[in-house]
């Protein structure tokens, strides 16, 4: 099946521990995203992929890192979370960003962290 | 720079009467426009995206959306609401790689 998986699924953690969410996705997609969603501010990207060892800032990244060292697995870390992380992360991906401009995104299922 | 402006917070409509859902963007280039759905403690789905071959575009569920390039907006419209059709929808701005939100429209359906 077709998906975007993501793990933890849930996490609660405390103030400076670091974390890794993991995303992998089936598809064989160039493309992956990393979104945080907060009551009333829709979802705003954090960091975004268009391909192996290609990453690029969104619109809110301080406190996160990503990586892409191959083409399925797009993991997020928090080097030292603080409470105004705690938020609804989601995974995406997509076929393609570039010259295709109108492939829509996956999304995982999500992963709810609460940082203490 | 883009950005995208949901007009309405809450929209309640009662079964059977239509939906309509408004959706204003700003785009340095011609943008790749999208609706998605998403109910209560779910992910999101894409409900159709615009892909300049129509103005119109239909999507699932009998979801429509109408590109307006001189109003720059990409209203989302339903002749007859159902039940099932309560929860948050996105309109989503979409250009080289960067792809901003909408803040979101929470749909209520009466019985």
């Amino acid at each position: 099946e077709a998906q975007v998986t993501q793990n933890p699924r849930y996490l609660i953690t405390v103030t400076g521990k670091k974390l890794t969410v993991t995303c992998s996705q089936n598809m064989n997609h160039e493309y992956m995203s990393w979104y945080r969603q907060d009551p009333g501010l829709g979802l705003r990207q954090i960091y975004y992929s268009m391909n192996v060892e290609v990453t690029d800032k969104g619109d809110v990244p301080e406190g996160y890192k990503v990586s892409r060292k191959e083409k399925r697995n797009f993991p997020l870390i928090l080097e030292s979370p603080s409470p105004n992380q705690t938020s609804l992360y989601f995974c995406a991906s997509s076929l393609s960003s570039g010259s295709e401009r109108y492939n829509e995104q996956f999304f995982g299922p999500g992963t709810r962290l609460t940082v203490l | 720079a883009q950005s995208v402006t949901q007009l309405d917070s809450h929209v309640s409509v009662s079964e059977g009467t239509p939906v309509l859902l408004r959706c204003n963007y700003s785009s340095s280039y011609s943008p790749s426009l999208f609706w998605y759905v998403q109910h209560p403690n779910k992910g999101l789905q894409l409900l159709l995206k615009y892909t300049s071959a129509a103005t119109l575009v239909k999507g699932i569920n009998g979801f429509e959306a109408e590109f307006k390039k001189s109003e720059t907006s990409f209203h989302l419209t339903k002749p007859s609401a159902h039940m099932s059709d309560a929860a948050e929808y996105f309109c989503v701005v979409s250009e080289a790689g960067k792809s901003t939100f909408g803040d979101g429209t929470t749909l209520t359906v009466k019985p």
